[in-house]
């Protein structure tokens, strides 16, 4: 079982739905958890961190679910802008590197 | 604004041409971090320097090296480049561990012909 692994895509869906990313991790002692955009042909970037009470940023809602070992991210109203591929990030270990799920990619429609 | 620069963003060389790849940072992060990530695959990591001390990773080629002469600056060093080198190379910056997240330069898409 890899480490960690997400819904494999890609979602296609149109402007304004609501669209839910699963990623699942394989450490329970995993300690961080992130959700990172990356654009095609450019960096990933810091889209938020999840906290274990789960938390949101505007149309964005991350959720952790220790119990079951995994992270979801929720995008409601989706935009064009939104299209990417979103990766999931974990850092199975205090002391150990990044982990990065293979990512899934969005592509919002007119 | 505080950030992680890569240069070039775009580099070509020849089979078996030795190529360095230069990243610098203005955010004073103790940890930098070389990636290595091809078309529609997830960054691997190559390797990282918590402050002065090197960290390989098992599986990253010996022609792979890299080079930190201070806290601002990391380079990475092919020494002899094959076809499947080519890719994009991420340079990262965290402080500590990284539990507030990494911070991406911007890349620089190597292609070896």
């Amino acid at each position: 079982r890899k480490e960690v692994e997400q819904d494999p895509g890609p979602f296609n869906v149109p402007e304004g739905a609501t669209v839910a990313f699963n990623c699942t991790y394989s450490n329970s002692a995993s300690q961080s958890f992130f959700w990172y955009r990356q654009d095609c042909r450019k960096e990933p970037k810091l889209l938020m961190s999840v906290y274990s009470s789960g938390n949101e940023d505007g149309r964005f809602t991350a959720q952790l679910n220790r119990a079951s070992q995994y992270i979801s991210l929720l995008i409601r109203d989706s935009k064009l802008s939104d299209s990417a591929t979103y990766l999931c990030v974990v850092i199975p270990v205090y002391g150990q590197n990044f982990v990065f799920g293979p990512g899934t990619r969005l592509s919002v429609l007119p | 604004d505080a950030m992680v620069i890569q240069n070039p963003r775009y580099q070509v060389t020849q089979f078996g041409k030795p190529v360095t790849l230069s990243c610098s940072q203005t955010l004073n992060h103790n940890v930098m971090y070389w990636y290595q990530q091809k078309s529609s695959q997830a960054p691997k990591l190559l390797f990282h320097y918590y402050d002065k001390d090197f960290n390989n990773e098992a599986d990253t080629p010996d022609n792979f090296q890299s080079r930190r002469p201070n806290t601002s600056f990391c380079f990475l060093d092919i020494r002899s480049p094959g076809l499947g080198d080519t890719a994009m190379y991420l340079c990262a910056t965290s402080q500590g561990q990284g539990a507030n997240g990494y911070t991406f330069g911007s890349g620089t898409r190597l292609t070896v012909v």
